[in-house]
């Protein structure tokens, strides 16, 4: 398994809500509540959103929330703003000090 | 303020050598567990290997990713507050920014450096 599986875009008006999901296997999303979500603009580092599943460093709005069910995350933004468009991506953490990521996925705000 | 600082990068030949850098500051350093994570340019990111806070036998723990195993090093001196990425046997595949990350809250990667570009290429 090379990477978690992620839509590679999702869209949506501001205001609305969308989701991405987060596909792995009953190794590493299935098995642990290690999973954080990474917001990326272009140019800069990631930025962590959400870890352990759903819960936001401070700083983070309450527009993000993320849940878990299975092998699937996934990451719902509310309310969205012309400044949540970028590349969202998955992780989890696997087993034996290894981590995994997912493909990334491209949010659009209309 | 948290600040992750990665030096080293640079164009190398395939197959030589080249070590990655990062300086860590504004929290102590030997609490935490530190990574690097790649990403080719314009691709998605790739976790490339992580370490504990320390290597001794009480407390290290190494991971590496199966494309870097057996080629790349990790490696910390936490007495200097920097983590290393000793690079082997690079390939042009290895080409991509390397950015150098705290793992904190809930085994995430809480701070990230600006990165760090390696291209490896003929």
């Amino acid at each position: 398994q090379s990477a978690l599986t992620q839509p590679p875009s999702a869209s949506g008006s501001p205001g609305q809500s969308i989701t991405i999901s987060c596909t792995g296997t009953s190794s590493d999303i299935g098995n642990y509540n290690y999973v954080s979500w990474y917001q990326q603009h272009p140019g800069k580092a990631p930025k962590l959103m959400i870890y352990e599943v759903n819960k936001r460093p401070s700083g983070v709005p309450d527009r993000f929330s993320a849940s878990k069910s299975g092998n699937t995350a996934s990451l719902t933004v509310s309310g969205l703003q012309a400044e949540d468009e970028a590349d969202y991506y998955c992780s989890s953490y696997r087993g034996s000090d290894k981590y995994i990521f997912g493909g990334g996925t491209k949010l659009t705000v209309l | 303020e948290v600040q992750l600082v990665e030096s080293g990068g640079g164009l190398v030949q395939p197959g030589r050598s080249l070590r990655l850098s990062c300086a860590a500051s504004g929290f102590t350093f030997d609490n935490y567990a530190m990574q690097w994570v790649r990403q080719v340019p314009g691709k998605g990111l790739e976790w490339v290997s992580g370490m504990s806070w320390s290597t001794n036998w009480n407390g290290g723990s190494i991971g590496y990713a199966d494309s870097v195993k057996g080629r790349f090093t990790i490696s910390r001196d936490n007495a200097k507050n920097s983590l290393y990425l000793q690079m082997n046997s690079l390939r042009p595949e290895d080409t991509a920014i390397y950015y150098c990350a705290r793992r904190g809250l809930g085994l995430a990667n809480d701070y990230w450096g600006q990165g760090s570009l390696v291209t490896v290429s003929s």
